[in-house]
């Protein structure tokens, strides 16, 4: 059965340093997601993708966070200078078409920001 | 706009006994509305939608769900939980508005007690 899958499944970074998380969605999906979860919190939506650029992003997405699909089966999440607050479950979802279809999620990236 | 509120954020039921997870919504808009289930150390994994068809909807796992415009709720029920079952579980409501975005509930966590 096709899913999402993301890597890394743990990073543990030093505050500032640079991540980025990947996501291979499902190869014919069109829209791509993604959204994280503070432990212990709500998932929140971050950002959404389609024909190659963002097409919504939350107010958690500021200038810190950029998403991109470099070579048309990767989508990456990067956060330019990680803070503390940046530790959490990051989830890529993707897809197949618009509309209230189901969103297939990956098994997500942790994120710990020391 | 949409917002998704799940009553209890730890529910606890007998192997055996009827599951009741809460969920009630607010949405400017015909709803559609999800069901997801996220097991230790795993992704969301789709139990069942509603999208403006049938208002009882049956899911995996035994899983089925009403919705109740009235009510403005979207409860999901299982006759007999089963230890397996012990897992955290998301309601959802998707903004056609906005991509088909999902804005989640804070999540419950079901504990089966043998």
């Amino acid at each position: 059965e096709p899913e999402v899958t993301q890597t890394p499944s743990h990073q543990v970074t030093q505050m500032g340093q640079e991540v980025i998380l990947r996501c291979v969605p499902i190869s014919n999906h069109l829209y791509f997601y993604w959204y994280r979860q503070i432990l212990g919190q709500k998932v929140e939506f971050l950002v959404s993708f389609y024909n190659n650029e963002i097409s919504e992003k939350s107010e958690i997405f500021d200038d810190q966070f950029s998403v991109e699909r470099p070579d048309g089966s990767n989508f990456t999440l990067k956060i330019r200078s990680t803070k503390l607050e940046d530790s959490a479950m990051y989830f890529c979802a993707s897809r197949e078409t618009t509309g209230p279809g189901e969103l297939f999620f990956g098994e997500g990236s942790r994120l710990t920001v020391l | 706009a949409q917002s998704v509120t799940q009553l209890g954020s730890h529910v606890s039921v007998s192997e055996g006994a009827l599951v009741l997870l809460r969920c009630n919504y607010s949405s400017s808009v015909p709803p559609y509305l999800f069901w997801y289930v996220q097991y230790p150390n795993q992704g969301l994994q789709l139990l069942l939608k509603y999208t403006s068809a049938a208002t009882l909807v049956k899911g995996i796992n035994g899983f089925e769900a009403e919705f109740k415009k009235s009510e403005t709720s979207f409860h999901l029920t299982k006759p007999s939980a089963h230890m397996s079952d012990a897992a955290e579980y998301f309601c959802a409501v998707s903004r056609p508005d906005s991509n088909y975005q999902l804005i989640w509930g804070a999540g419950t966590k079901l504990i089966i007690k043998p």
